[in-house]
């Protein structure tokens, strides 16, 4: 089992349409969470981050944790072709030496005009 | 602010050839230094860490390998490729752990697509 799970899609959506994309994961000590979104052949950028759970907006963008649940949700309200990528969650522990993050595999998502 | 810089974009190269890839870092000093393979269609795979000059982990053993000859310079290098090699490289970087603030998140570079010929 993967730490972090996240459907593949492709998900597809009219434009204006709110976007839900979520993920699980299965390590309790996960603290942070984020979210990036990715174009095609480029790098990931970093789109949300958040600590313990909660919401957290940002625009058109809003981040739930649950982290009772062990579940994680980015909102896209009044989603627009260019919402259209890849998008990674992300999680990592308080206490980690490299700093690193486990990765889910990716959504891709594609907001159809 | 922070820039990180990977070059080459694209490269094609045969098999059995050398490579090299080297991704710098400007704006912050000390940052932790990551190499990520994203295969098509496929997550992100952590191949090397670095917290500092010389120093290098390494997250899956395999034909590649890291330097960090300096601060802010992260090489990834293979003295003979494979087909299996090809792929998305990323370079990332975060602040130290005991730097900024350990609970800084990663940022990418715009990577290398990589294909073994």
């Amino acid at each position: 089992q993967k730490e972090v799970e996240q459907d593949p899609g492709p998900l597809s959506v009219p434009e204006g349409a709110i976007v839900s994309l979520n993920c699980t994961y299965s390590n309790s000590a996960f603290q942070y969470f984020m979210w990036y979104r990715q174009y095609s052949r480029k790098g990931p950028e970093l789109l949300m981050y958040t600590y313990s759970s909660g919401n957290k907006e940002d625009g058109r963008f809003t981040a739930q944790v649950d982290k009772s649940s062990k579940y994680i949700s980015l909102f896209i309200r009044d989603s627009q072709p260019s919402d259209s990528a890849t998008y990674l969650c992300a999680t990592k522990t308080q206490n980690n030496a490299g700093n690193m993050l486990t990765f889910g595999g990716g959504t891709r998502l594609m907001v159809k005009p | 602010s922070q820039t990180i810089h990977q070059w080459p974009a694209t490269l094609v190269q045969p098999v059995g050839s050398p490579l090299s890839l080297e991704c710098t870092v400007e704006g912050t000093s000390n940052p932790n230094l990551y190499w990520y393979r994203q295969a098509a269609g496929r997550g992100l795979q952590l191949l090397f860490y670095s917290v500092g000059i010389g120093q290098i982990s390494s997250e899956v053993p395999q034909n590649l390998s890291a330097s960090r000859p300096q601060d802010r310079q992260f090489i990834l290098s293979s003295k003979k490729l494979l087909l299996s090699d090809s792929g998305f490289y990323l370079c990332a970087w975060t602040y130290p752990r005991d730097g900024y603030s350990y609970n800084s998140p990663l940022h990418f570079g715009n990577g290398t697509r990589l294909t073994v010929t």
